[in-house]
């Protein structure tokens, strides 16, 4: 069974506070590896679709790291504002399948 | 991007009646769809793949007489639970990959379903 997971399971930070979340996969059968936001009530969006080792992308004040060899990816958010709050996925996609395996996901909180 | 829809966004349903959860997708022509489930504190876990005019795949695991899937048109994907029970009461939210690569998804904002 593949196993995804994401630390920490929440957070909560002030207004203006930089963040970073994990999430860890199989470091075998790596295809891609995508980051989903998910505000309550909507859609889960993508924010990134990592492929390769050593890939790193950045929208606005969010990036995110990906080491394949080791199996991790960090998603950090700088200068947290409010409307960052909100679910954030990962997904392992495996070479063998092409499916998405995801992570529970990290809760962010971020209080004005 | 893309915009995928789902209707109903909740429903509450009495013990062994059945239910249809639509999902559409509003701006393109959806050859695949993909239905998930996710319990509450786990993640989202994959129950089948819909593809347009044939027989879903279904996960190992997901019973496919009691969760029928029809994918009739490039627009619509159906999911019927059917003589629901109180332990599938859950999150179910679909997607579509649109042919992108790395099989980026699409998501509708989901349904939750309670059965009495």
């Amino acid at each position: 069974i593949l196993n995804v997971e994401q630390s920490p399971q929440s957070l909560h930070v002030q207004e203006g506070d930089s963040t970073n979340f994990t999430c860890s996969f199989p470091s075998s059968n790596f295809y891609a590896l995508h980051w989903y936001r998910w505000e309550t009530a909507k859609s889960p969006e993508a924010l990134f679709v990592m492929t390769l080792n050593g890939d790193e992308k950045k929208k606005g004040r969010i990036s995110a790291t990906l080491n394949t060899k080791e199996g991790y990816s960090y998603l950090y958010i700088k200068g947290s504002q409010p409307e960052d709050s909100a679910t954030y996925l990962c997904a392992f996609v495996s070479s063998n399948t092409g499916k998405l395996i995801f992570g529970q996901g990290t809760t962010l909180q971020v209080k004005p | 991007g893309a915009v995928v829809s789902q209707h109903p966004s909740w429903v509450i349903c009495k013990s062994g009646t059945s239910v249809k959860i639509e999902c559409r997708s509003l701006d393109f022509q959806a050859t695949t769809m993909f239905w998930y489930r996710q319990f509450p504190k786990q993640s989202l876990m994959l129950m089948a793949t819909s593809n347009e005019g044939s027989k879903a795949t279904y996960e190992q695991g997901v019973e496919k007489d009691k969760f029928l899937i029809n994918h009739a048109s490039l627009t619509l994907s159906t999911l019927t639970v059917t003589s629901a029970h109180p332990e599938d009461s859950s999150f179910y939210i679909c997607s579509s990959n649109r042919a992108l690569s790395y099989n980026e998804q699409f998501f509708g904002p989901g349904t939750r379903l309670t059965v009495l």
